[in-house]
């Protein structure tokens, strides 16, 4: 069984702020999913990774594979940018998604 | 953009009543999902499904549940005797492939009462 765990589980920043959050998992995966869920509960996928590094805008993923480890980090973070950050996993062979327990992020103007 | 869309957004019933979820995918995904979120907790997996049935289930995804894909378009939910520990958000998904991104639902959020 593949465990996912997530730090830190709350995070209050100010604006500008360089944020990052991590991820860690237990046995190997074929992806790793970074999310997004909005106070009102919908949930956006912003990172599909299963090696290196990936940017999107001000936010960027990384993954470590041998380290099992991964981080979300948000460059210049704004006040739009709270809300809860989910990381999940797929493994081989098996289509559902492990999700870790999220990280709430408060961006303080 | 496509998007996967959920109705109802919101469903109030009544403890023993049955419900239906209604999913709409994205039309050229081929994989389908139902996730739930009870409040203050992590996302759940429920079940996965393709080609007409299910590939994967939960031991969530009781006797009580069942999936269907009536028309090509709808995917949906039924819980055939609702309890209060039912009560959550549930999410559909889809993915074109396995192990691709997955596309998420706004969420119904069901309260048994």
């Amino acid at each position: 069984k593949n465990e996912v765990e997530q730090s830190p589980q709350n995070l209050t920043a100010q604006e500008g702020e360089f944020i990052t959050i991590n991820c860690s998992y237990s046995v190997g995966i074929s992806a790793l999913h970074w999310l997004q869920q909005h106070p009102g509960g919908g949930i956006v996928s912003l990172f599909m990774l299963s090696s290196g590094k990936k940017k999107h805008g001000r936010l960027i993923a990384t993954i470590n594979i041998q380290e099992k480890h991964s981080s979300l980090h948000i460059t210049a973070s704004h006040p739009r940018d709270s809300a809860v950050y989910i990381c999940s996993i797929s493994n081989f062979g098996n289509e559902k998604l492990t999700f870790g327990t999220g990280t709430r992020l408060t961006i303080i103007p | 953009e496509p998007e996967v869309t959920q109705t109802p957004s919101h469903q109030v019933t009544q403890m023993g009543q049955e419900v239906i979820l209604r999913c709409v995918p994205i039309s050229n995904h081929l994989y389908f999902y139902w996730y739930r979120q009870i409040l203050g907790q992590k996302v759940e997996f429920l079940v996965s499904f393709y080609n007409n049935e299910i590939s994967e289930k939960s031991e969530i995804f009781d006797d009580q549940f069942s999936v269907e894909r009536p028309d090509g378009s709808n995917f949906t939910l039924k819980i055939r005797s609702t309890k209060l520990e039912d009560s959550a958000m549930y999410f559909c998904a889809s993915s074109s492939r396995v192990n691709t991104e997955a596309f998420f639902g706004q969420g119904t959020r069901l309260t048994v009462v």
